[in-house]
């Protein structure tokens, strides 16, 4: 299995507070990805990162922030949570951008 | 705008029997599609991948079909097994965007006794 952490695991917060999730990974692959996943909607991409400071948006990114200041971390932000962001949020890595490894999940869930 | 699509939500098959899995794409620029399989509170574990230079992949007890001109693959699970049951995604990415798949929406799998 791929090492790919994320932390924390379970999260409670109230709406408009700020949240920081990380996702770290000890494979030394170039690519980072963050996905939420809700019913009926499989896993959509957030965000994801080529490279050290190189980030994208994906499909869902509104709300969202990321950052990327070395290989092995990978930082998802809510910068004012709202209910809708309630979700599972996965961290995955690749090392050549086409078979992603998955982290184990980040259970949020915004009041 | 779903571009990979899993039109089946369940699937319920015997034990012993085959279990088959389909997903449909519309952007006929993909060129590499993958399934995962999701246990409930675990991320998804990959499974098996085809590129579009091939119509089937095959790794042990799976094996993976596509047609490209009906723009459809498929997953055979063959036989089947209790611990096979978890929610199959499928994926698929092209080259011009590599590094980011599509997601279909899932299909749970359930074998019984």
């Amino acid at each position: 299995d791929a090492g790919i952490t994320q932390s924390p695991r379970h999260k409670v917060t109230e709406t408009g507070t700020p949240v920081t999730l990380r996702c770290h990974q000890t494979e030394n692959h170039r690519y980072m990805y963050w996905y939420r996943q809700d019913p009926g909607h499989g896993l959509r991409l957030i965000h994801y990162s080529y490279g050290v400071k190189d980030t994208d948006k994906g499909e869902v990114s509104d709300g969202y922030s990321v950052s990327r200041s070395k290989t092995e971390d990978f930082l998802l932000t809510l910068e004012s949570a709202t209910s809708s962001q309630t979700s599972v949020y996965f961290c995955a890595i690749s090392e050549n951008g086409r078979r992603q490894y998955f982290g184990p999940g980040t259970r949020l869930t915004v009041t | 705008d779903q571009q990979v699509k899993q039109n089946s939500p369940s699937l319920s098959v015997q034990e012993g029997r085959i279990s088959i899995l389909n997903c449909d794409y519309t952007n006929s620029m993909f060129d590499y599609f993958l399934w995962y399989k999701k246990y409930p509170a675990e991320g998804p574990t990959f499974l098996i991948s085809i590129s579009s230079i091939k119509d089937k992949n095959e790794d042990g007890r799976f094996t993976v079909f596509l047609n490209k001109s009906a723009k459809h693959l498929s997953l055979h699970i063959v036989p089947s097994q209790p611990g096979d049951s978890a929610v199959y995604f499928c994926a698929a990415s092209d080259t011009g965007t590599a590094s980011k798949l599509t997601f279909g929406t899932g299909t749970r799998l359930q074998v019984t006794l």
